[in-house]
C-alpha cells in the first residue's frame, strides 16, 4: 500500500528538549512538506523540500529544522528554540511542480510539551 | 495576512439537503484550488480540486465552483450525509511557488440526521 507514515502518533517532550518527528513516504514523490495545525487555525507551512538534499523555509520555520537525505524520508526536529511547540504536526508529499496535483497527508503527530 | 479565508467556522445542515462551504482568497497568483476533508486527530484527505482555467468541477456529490473575478470558491455537497460531518479546508497554490498549499482556517460541517 502506498502512503505516508508519520510516527509516533503521540509524543511528549519536556521543555528544553529537542524531539524529532518521522515522516516516510513510498509514493515516489519528489516534494515533501511539514505543516503545523493549531486549534481553530488552518495548516501553516513549516518547511518544504522539492528534491533530495534541498529544502526551503516555510512561513513558520523558526525553532524547527529538517533534513532530506533520502527521497522517502523528511524528518522534522522541533528544537528547544521553538517557543510554543505543542501542536498537531502533519507531513505531506506530492509530485514535483509545475504539475497541478494534490498533496497527500500522513495521519499526523500530536506533540505535547510537559 | 491571511491569503485564504474561510469566514464561517461552522455550518449545520440537515441530512439530504445541500451543504455550501465558502472560501475567499486574496492572492491573484493562485491558480489551483483544492478542498480537503479532515477528521479529528487524522490527516486531511483530498476531496476535489479546480484549476483557474475552469469555473466548475464536479465529482459525484461534490462540486467546486470558482469565481475568479470575485476571488471566491465554494464547495457544494448534495445530498449531504451524516458521514460528511468533518472540518473542510480550502487550499490554494500558485505556479512557481513550489506548489506548497496555503490553507484556510477550516469550516466544521455538521450534518444532522
Amino acid at each position: 500500500d502506498g502512503g505516508i507514515t508519520q510516527s509516533p502518533k503521540y509524543l511528549f517532550r519536556k521543555e528544553g528538549q529537542n524531539v524529532t518527528l518521522s515522516c516516510e513516504q513510498n509514493l515516489n514523490h519528489d516534494a515533501m512538506y511539514w505543516y503545523r495545525q493549531d486549534p481553530g487555525q488552518g495548516l501553516r507551512l513549516i518547511y518544504y523540500s522539492q528534491i533530495v538534499n534541498d529544502f526551503q523555509k516555510g512561513d513558520i520555520a523558526e525553532g524547527y529544522s529538517v533534513s532530506r537525505e533520502k527521497k522517502e524520508s523528511f524528518p522534522l526536529t522541533v528544537t528547544s528554540a521553538q517557543k510554543n511547540p505543542t501542536a498537531f504536526y502533519l507531513c505531506a508529499s506530492s509530485v514535483r511542480q509545475p504539475m497541478n496535483t494534490e498533496a497527500f497527508f500522513g495521519q499526523g503527530t500530536r506533540l505535547t510539551v510537559v | 495576512d491571511q491569503q485564504v479565508k474561510q469566514n464561517s467556522p461552522s455550518l449545520s445542515v440537515q441530512e439530504g439537503r445541500i451543504s455550501i462551504l465558502n472560501c475567499d482568497y486574496t492572492n491573484s497568483m493562485f491558480d489551483y484550488f483544492l478542498w480537503y476533508k479532515k477528521y479529528p486527530a487524522e490527516g486531511p484527505t483530498f476531496l476535489i480540486s479546480i484549476s483557474s482555467i475552469k469555473d466548475k468541477n464536479e465529482d459525484g456529490r461534490f462540486t467546486v465552483f470558482l469565481n475568479k473575478s470575485a476571488k471566491h470558491l465554494s464547495l457544494h455537497i448534495v445530498p449531504s450525509q451524516p458521514g460528511d460531518s468533518a472540518v473542510y479546508f480550502c487550499a490554494a497554490s500558485a505556479t512557481g511557488s513550489a506548489r506548497q498549499l496555503t490553507f484556510g482556517s477550516g469550516t466544521q460541517l455538521t450534518v444532522l440526521p
